[in-house]
């Protein structure tokens, strides 16, 4: 079967740095996503890897390993307003996209 | 209107009532999915289609139709609702059946009673 893991739920202090980690198992591989909800709002897209390696957007960064079915999200000099839940979802043979059940981060003063 | 919109936002329903849940995007993209997230579990795929005029089935399609008459358009309809069908449904889009960024709508938070 499919499986996309990710920790249930992370705790980090305003300012510092935390990664999320998400490891995957599916029926083929093109490309990993992340995304980021806000409570009561919908999944918005925040990184996309296809190959190896780390992909920097600002104070966030991605990284990828197709050989170890891992991937991470790096968030820096986090903000409050970063207190959501973060997606992971791998595109699958078939182009469908599969998805983690959400890392609840939660950011402390 | 600039996006997805979904209709209604929210929803009470009995059991064994038709409801069809709307979702309209003017991006002129040629896929829409059709999503079911519950608390605990990851976005669930129930339907999509790849361009107009086409249809497949998802993950959890069981219990939900969907058709796909025009490219803006993309409603999901549950026949006879039951208390398992309560969720929030979420409708996406994206530029092609295999492309990467999926666009959401704001959600239908559905409760079958």
């Amino acid at each position: 079967g499919q499986n996309i893991d990710q920790p249930t739920e992370m705790t980090a202090t305003e300012g510092a740095i935390v990664q999320i980690n998400c490891t995957y198992q599916t029926s083929g591989f093109n490309g990993l996503f992340w995304y980021q909800q806000h409570a009561g709002e919908a999944p918005t897209f925040l990184s996309y890897n296809v190959l190896d390696g780390l992909e920097e957007k600002g104070r966030f960064s991605s990284f990828l390993s197709r050989s170890k079915g891992y991937s991470y999200l790096l968030l820096k000099e986090l903000q409050m307003k970063d207190s959501a839940s973060y997606l992971c979802a791998v595109l699958d043979s078939n182009y469908q996209l599969i998805w983690g059940a959400g890392t609840k981060l939660i950011i402390k003063p | 209107i600039a996006g997805i919109t979904q209709a209604p936002t929210s929803q009470i329903l009995a059991a064994g009532r038709r409801m069809t849940l709307r979702c309209t995007q003017d991006m002129r993209h040629n896929a829409m999915y059709w999503y079911r997230q519950d608390l605990g579990l990851g976005l669930r795929l129930i339907h999509y289609s790849n361009t107009a005029g086409t249809t497949g089935k998802g993950e959890v399609p069981d219990g939900y139709s969907v058709s796909r008459a025009n490219t803006d358009d993309f409603p999901l309809t549950l026949a006879s609702a039951v208390p398992s069908q309560t969720s929030v449904y979420f409708c996406a889009s994206s530029d092609s059946g295999t492309s990467n960024e999926q666009f959401f709508g704001p959600g239908t938070r559905l409760t079958v009673l």
